[in-house]
């Protein structure tokens, strides 16, 4: 399996600029999530969704922050604008929800610089 | 206000001897709680979970205790490697059951440095 594919692996962007980050999940995992990255608040969930359904976007800091998950094999986040405050490592994670695990399988990540 | 702590940011160990990593939480609802190890410019990797109806949980060199009463778990690595050397994330959850899942909440990190 190829594991949680993000893209892109990397984004500078100026401020004022829209940004969108992709996540495909594992094939099969009915559960995807979004996290942030950054030094001062560490690993801090964004939103998460249930078979495509979101069930929790409280995370996402403001009205700038947007997420869709179309179909069970695609996820974007999108800033618009983006404003150097959001600069950070953005992590798409995927699971499957069973009796035995709540494991979640992490992407690479996409690191955004907003100049 | 923090639910997961790991209160060393840091950890130096030898080769071969015993690492142990700390972390407490305090949310008394979490069930689930997992390991992930995390290296540069990558995305945090699972290394080991258990659950809250166990106290102990081994994959080879790697073992998780759960002491719920105190809410406090650790990871222990014996014998350490150099190629363990990382940032290593604590992280919990509170299941609802099947059907869906929860998210982790994680620690802010312990960095590991085993020196050959």
């Amino acid at each position: 399996d190829a594991g949680v594919i993000q893209s892109p692996r990397h984004e500078v962007t100026e401020m004022g600029q829209e940004v969108t980050l992709r996540c495909k999940p594992i094939s099969g995992h009915n559960s995807l999530f979004w996290y942030r990255q950054t030094m001062m608040r560490g690993l801090e969930l964004l939103i998460y969704f249930n078979n495509n359904v979101p069930i929790d976007d409280s995370g996402m800091p403001e009205d700038r922050f947007s997420a869709k998950m179309p179909n069970a094999s695609f996820s974007t986040l999108k800033i618009q604008p983006s404003e150097p405050r959001d600069s950070a490592v953005y992590f798409c994670a995927s699971s499957l929800a069973d009796l035995e695990s709540e494991t979640q399988y992490f992407g690479p990540g996409t690191r955004l610089l907003v100049l | 206000d923090q639910q997961v702590k790991q209160n060393s940011p840091s950890l130096s160990v030898q080769e071969g001897r015993i690492s142990i990593l700390n972390c407490d939480y305090t949310n008394s609802m979490f069930d689930y709680f997992l390991w992930y190890k995390k290296y540069p410019a990558e995305g945090p990797t699972f290394l080991i979970s258990i659950s809250s109806i166990k106290d102990k949980n081994e994959d080879g060199r790697f073992t998780v205790f759960l002491n719920k009463s105190a809410k406090h778990l650790s990871l222990h690595i014996v014998p350490s490697q150099p190629g363990d050397s990382a940032v290593y994330f604590c992280a919990a959850s509170a299941s609802e059951g099947v059907g869906g899942n929860t998210p982790l909440v994680f620690g802010k990190g312990t960095r590991l440095s085993v020196i050959a």
